[in-house]
């Protein structure tokens, strides 16, 4: 599993209020990607980082910041959550650009009420 | 912007059966194209990929087919087991690790 941990695992929030997620990973990745989960959509790309401060939109930004300040941890933050954002938010990374194999955490279930 | 579209979106098969799962891409330039399994509240995990090099891959009981020409790619898995009961996603990417992932194809293995 690449040694990839999400915390924290599980978060009931209300509407409006900040929320970070965190990944950690400590295989010296260099490539840490943020995706959200919801029925009949797949996974779908929020945020991606290609190294310490490098970091670039994916295809589902609107609503999320990310950081990256350390190669081992990526933040994602909902600065005011909204019940759309209510998922299972996946963390994955991969070695180099020239190795494709991306590897999962084990998820984050957040709830917006 | 790139796409890969999925289908069926379930599937249910006897033990014993076989199950094929395909995909389409929209970008040509695509060359990477790995499959997820991911089982009930578990993580997606890599089951077998292929590069656009390649036709076919082969890994035991599944195997990924290509054709560039078509941009289509599928997922074979033979001999099936009710512990392949599971969400099987597609993904396609042109290199650089922004992988676009198909919608999902949950398959049920009937004993």
């Amino acid at each position: 599993d690449a040694g990839i941990t999400q915390s924290p695992r599980h978060k009931v929030t209300e509407t409006g209020t900040p929320v970070t997620l965190r990944c950690h990973q400590t295989e010296n990745h260099r490539y840490m990607y943020w995706y959200r989960q919801d029925p009949g959509h797949g996974l779908r790309l929020i945020h991606y980082s290609y190294g310490v401060k490098d970091t670039d939109k994916g295809e589902v930004s609107d609503g999320y910041s990310v950081s990256r300040s350390k190669t081992e941890d990526f933040l994602l933050t909902l600065e005011s959550a909204t019940s759309s954002q209510t998922s299972v938010y996946f963390c994955a990374t991969h070695e180099q650009a020239s190795t494709d194999t991306q590897y999962f955490g084990p998820g984050t279930r957040l709830t917006v009420l | 912007g790139e796409n890969v579209e999925q289908h069926p979106s379930t599937l249910s098969v006897q033990e014993g059966d076989s199950a094929v799962i395909k995909c389409t891409y929209s970008d040509s330039a695509s060359n990477y194209f790995p499959w997820y399994k991911q089982e009930l509240g578990k993580r997606p995990q890599l089951i077998i990929d292929i590069r656009s090099n390649v036709g076919e891959k082969k890994d035991q009981r599944i195997a990924v087919t290509l054709n560039k020409t078509a941009k289509h790619f599928s997922l074979h898995i033979t001999e099936t087991q009710p512990e392949d009961s599971a969400v099987y996603f597609c993904a396609a990417t042109r290199g650089g690790g922004k992988l676009i992932f198909g919608q999902g194809t949950e398959l049920s293995v009937k004993p």
